[in-house]
């Protein structure tokens, strides 16, 4: 139990769809992020959330909407996806946005666009 | 910019055999370096980091890494590995400079280990 969760793990959905994606920590944690982890790519850090704030969008296309309405919550909106965005996507929070401090994971959610 | 290198993308080991995962980085400035685990259908989980001090960093299930500077490398062993350490492993870095601490990570490797 790592304290992160994700909902849901598994999703599927065609490129006309609109979908969110939804993180929970219940850590007591500041700082929340979206990753996506792609087979045979380093995992990429796609948004990053500093006491509610925006601090990093790793040039993600507008097609992903991250919404951050406490320190808590974490949302990714998905709309007109491409197949090419099929992949893991992994909710993580840390104590701060600090690189020290440890990130703990979420279990992800498994996404394909048909 | 940073960038972590691991070269090999499968290592598979018999039981309590000796492991090394091999991990380089490259940075222009004084780094953080980490090792996260991802057991299957999980997400990642720290297993040890080196922030500063000794060279020499452990986990608490027996797995160790040394802190290279001269040959920017930050090599992952265990003397004997188990099944349960069957995972992907990830080598990750980031600046230490405030306000530039996002991770890097490399592409991973996934250990398998064979009874």
């Amino acid at each position: 139990e790592t304290g992160v969760t994700q909902t849901p793990r598994h999703l599927v959905m065609g490129m006309t769809n609109k979908k969110s994606l939804k993180c929970e920590q219940h850590l007591g944690h500041n700082a929340m992020y979206w990753y996506k982890q792609s087979a045979k790519k380093p995992l990429e850090l796609m948004f990053v959330y500093n006491f509610k704030e925006q601090t990093e969008n790793n040039s993600v296309p507008s097609r992903f909407s991250p919404e951050c309405p406490n320190s808590s919550h974490l949302f990714l909106h998905l709309h007109t996806l491409q197949p090419e965005d099929s992949a893991l996507y992994l909710c993580a929070s840390s104590q701060d946005g600090r690189s020290s401090y440890e990130q703990y994971f979420g279990p992800g959610t498994r996404l394909t666009v048909t | 910019a940073q960038s972590v290198t691991q070269l090999d993308s499968q290592v598979p080991v018999f039981e309590e055999a000796p492991v090394e995962l091999r991990c380089n980085y490259s940075s222009s400035v004084s780094v953080y370096l980490f090792w996260y685990v991802q057991y299957p259908n999980q997400g990642l989980q720290l297993l040890l980091k080196y922030l500063s001090g000794s060279t020499l960093v452990e986990s608490i299930n027996g797995f160790e890494a040394e802190f290279n500077k001269s040959q920017t490398s930050f090599h992952l062993r265990k003397p004997s590995v188990h099944i349960s350490d069957t995972a992907e492993y990830f080598c990750a870095v980031s600046d230490r400079d405030f306000g530039n601490e996002k991770l890097t990570f490399g592409t991973g490797t996934r250990l398998t280990i064979i009874p």
